[in-house]
Parts: structure tokens; sequence; C-alpha cells
């Protein structure tokens, strides 16, 4: 089945630890590729999209990700997190063509002071 | 730019009761999205319109839920009669123009409590 699997559920880290986060989906086709972040209280909003191009993205806050098409992953990196950084994080598959956007089940995010 | 507003933030109904959500999309923002969350997992589609036409509501239940969205703006999403496994966030967000690609500009949400 197509899916979007975010293989961690739940991730705690000390501050300046260094985070990866995986992503894989199982669309074939072209896909465009996002992480989405949620901080407690707020809504969702896009961290950083992959559409073309160099597969090696940065997003905002020092976040970046890489995706790897023969892997059929996006997995999202930081080298040094920090407290605010606490959220949940949710990987998203759109692939192109198609309407909606798919997202996985998302990886809560815990940095200790 | 304002950002899409959705009401009730939060709303607590007893099963078999009816509630409805309201969303104002981001001004120009042709394509809007219903989406359910449930507590621990991702958001699902549940109905797209672009404009004020439906794009795809295959995975609305449509027993119960019914949404819509007149003169390409506002758009409301209605349960009746709720039941229990209907508690979630129910997301609203909107794209910018027709297409398929681009992110997503999602609200706040509608926490529902079904009782």
């Amino acid at each position: 089945a197509q899916s979007v699997s975010q293989h961690n559920h739940h991730v705690i880290l000390s501050e300046a630890a260094s985070l990866e986060l995986g992503c894989n989906y199982s669309y074939g086709g072209t896909v465009n590729l996002f992480w989405y972040v949620q901080y407690p209280g707020q809504h969702l909003q896009l961290l950083l999209k992959y559409f073309s191009g160099d597969p090696l993205v940065k997003g905002i806050k020092g976040f970046e990700a890489e995706f790897i098409k023969s892997k059929f992953s996006f997995n999202l990196r930081k080298p040094s997190v920090q407290w605010s950084d606490t959220a949940e994080y949710f990987c998203a598959v759109n692939v192109v063509g198609n309407n909606d956007m798919r997202f996985g089940a998302g990886t809560r995010l815990t940095v200790k002071p | 730019e304002a950002g899409v507003a959705q009401s009730p933030r939060y709303k607590i109904i007893e099963k078999r009761q009816s509630v409805a959500f309201w969303c104002n999309p981001i001004s120009g923002h042709a394509t809007l999205y219903w989406y359910q969350q449930i507590l621990g997992q991702g958001p699902k589609l549940l109905i797209q319109f672009q404009n004020n036409g439906v794009v795809d509501d295959s995975q609305l239940p449509k027993d119960r839920f019914s949404a819509e969205r007149l003169k390409g703006v506002d758009s409301t999403l209605k349960i009746q009669p709720a039941k229990l496994e209907d508690s979630a966030v129910y997301l609203c967000a909107c794209r910018v123009g027709h297409t398929n690609t681009g992110e997503l500009f999602f609200g706040e949400g509608s926490r529902l409590t079904v009782l």
C-alpha cells in the first residue's frame, strides 16, 4: 500500500545533540517532499521542501533534509538541537499530478535543556 | 498576511449530536483542504476543494460527514451524527493557485471531543 513511514514515534535528546528523523515513502512517480513542524499549541508550519534539483535542501532554524531517490527516503537532520526544537515533526509526500498530500504519523521530539 | 482562520477551536459533544466547523482560508488561495488528525497519527485528507468545486472526497465518510465551500472562499465541515471515533483535530489548509504542488498553509485546527 502507498504510505509515508516515520520510523521514530518519540525521540528524546539533550541540547546540542545531533538529530536525524527518518522518513520513507512508497509512492511511485515524481514526488514533492515536505517536512512540517507543529510546536506545542501551534499550527502545522512548513520546515522545508524538495521539488527538484539539489537533493540536499536547507530549511528554517538550521534544519536540512536529503532526498535519496533510490531509497525512497527524505530524512530530516539538524547538527545541534535546541530546547526550542521540542515539537512534533511530520513528513509529507505529494505525488505530482495527484491531488492530496499524504502525511506520516509524526515523530515527537523532546529536547531536554 | 492573515493566516487560515478556523472556529471553534474546541468543541465537546455527545455521540449522535451534530457539529460544524468553519474555515476562512488565506485570501487568493484557490485550493482548500480539510484534514482529520486523530491523536498519535498524521493528518488524513477528508476533502479537497478547488474554488467551490469538490476535487477529491474519496476519503470522506459521506454517511455522516459533509462539507461545502460556497462562493469559493469560506468552507464548513459538518458531522451528523457524531461517533466516538470522530474525536480528533480537524485541520483546514489551503494552497495557492490550482496546481498540485507547493506547500499547504494550515489553520490551528478545531479539536473535537465526542463523549
